[in-house]
């Protein structure tokens, strides 16, 4: 079974305005992590969050953090077409050496 | 380029037959990992090997069987394919093994069972 699950399964958006995608999990974890996948090509690493941090910033990338709640967010600020492309969740529970990814968000972003 | 190649980048074939799908991880990455990606099922974590050794094992059916060899590549084999085996299969690969750290994709394979 999924570990994470994104919230929404798919959002539309213009140019220049934010998007924002959670992903909540069941289980305690070692660290959170986001990927982005274009239309049928590999995923790629976006950033990495440990459990004792609760928010991060990478570029126009911002990730927040709340183990109480299980719960991490993913913030794209001033979007742009080619962000277009599906972001997943992943989780590390630490103990048993599985990365465990959500079924993701379809971002949409139009020019 | 994420430095992960898969091959073949393309396959059809037909029920009950055999395929074998390689991977080649990063230059120093010791840790391969398989994973399934379906429409319906979402990415499925298969199994990972860590230094030629099988670390940890997802949803593999017995039907499928992996290996890594001495200079690290991986094979992945499925066997008696089904229609519901139709799917792009990644290989990704990391320095650290389990989830301590990023992983690095390849392109893919996509398999259609026909």
């Amino acid at each position: 079974s999924q570990q994470g699950e994104e919230d929404p399964q798919a959002l539309s958006i213009q140019e220049g305005e934010n998007a924002t995608m959670n992903c909540s999990y069941k289980t305690s974890i070692n660290n959170l992590q986001w990927y982005r996948q274009n239309s049928g090509r590999g995923l790629v690493h976006l950033i990495l969050i440990r459990s004792n941090e609760r928010e991060k910033h990478s570029g126009r990338l911002r990730v927040t953090l709340d183990t109480s709640k299980k719960s991490s967010s993913l913030l794209i600020t001033a979007s742009r077409a080619a962000d277009t492309a599906s972001y997943f969740c992943a989780t590390d529970p630490g103990s048993n050496y599985k990365l465990t990814f959500g079924k993701g968000t379809l971002l949409t972003v139009n020019p | 380029d994420s430095g992960v190649t898969q091959t073949p980048k393309h396959l059809i074939t037909a029920t009950g037959q055999r395929v074998t799908l390689r991977c080649s991880p990063r230059s120093g990455d010791l840790s391969v990992y398989w994973y399934q990606q379906s429409l319906d099922q979402g990415l499925q974590f298969l199994i990972q090997y860590y230094n030629g050794e099988e670390r940890a094992k997802g949803n593999i059916l017995e039907r499928f069987s992996a290996q890594q060899f001495p200079d690290l590549h991986s094979e992945l084999n499925l066997s008696s394919l089904e229609l519901g085996d139709s799917a792009l299969y990644f290989c990704a690969s990391s320095v650290v093994g389990g989830g301590r750290g990023e992983q690095f994709f390849g392109p893919g394979t996509r398999l259609t069972v026909l």
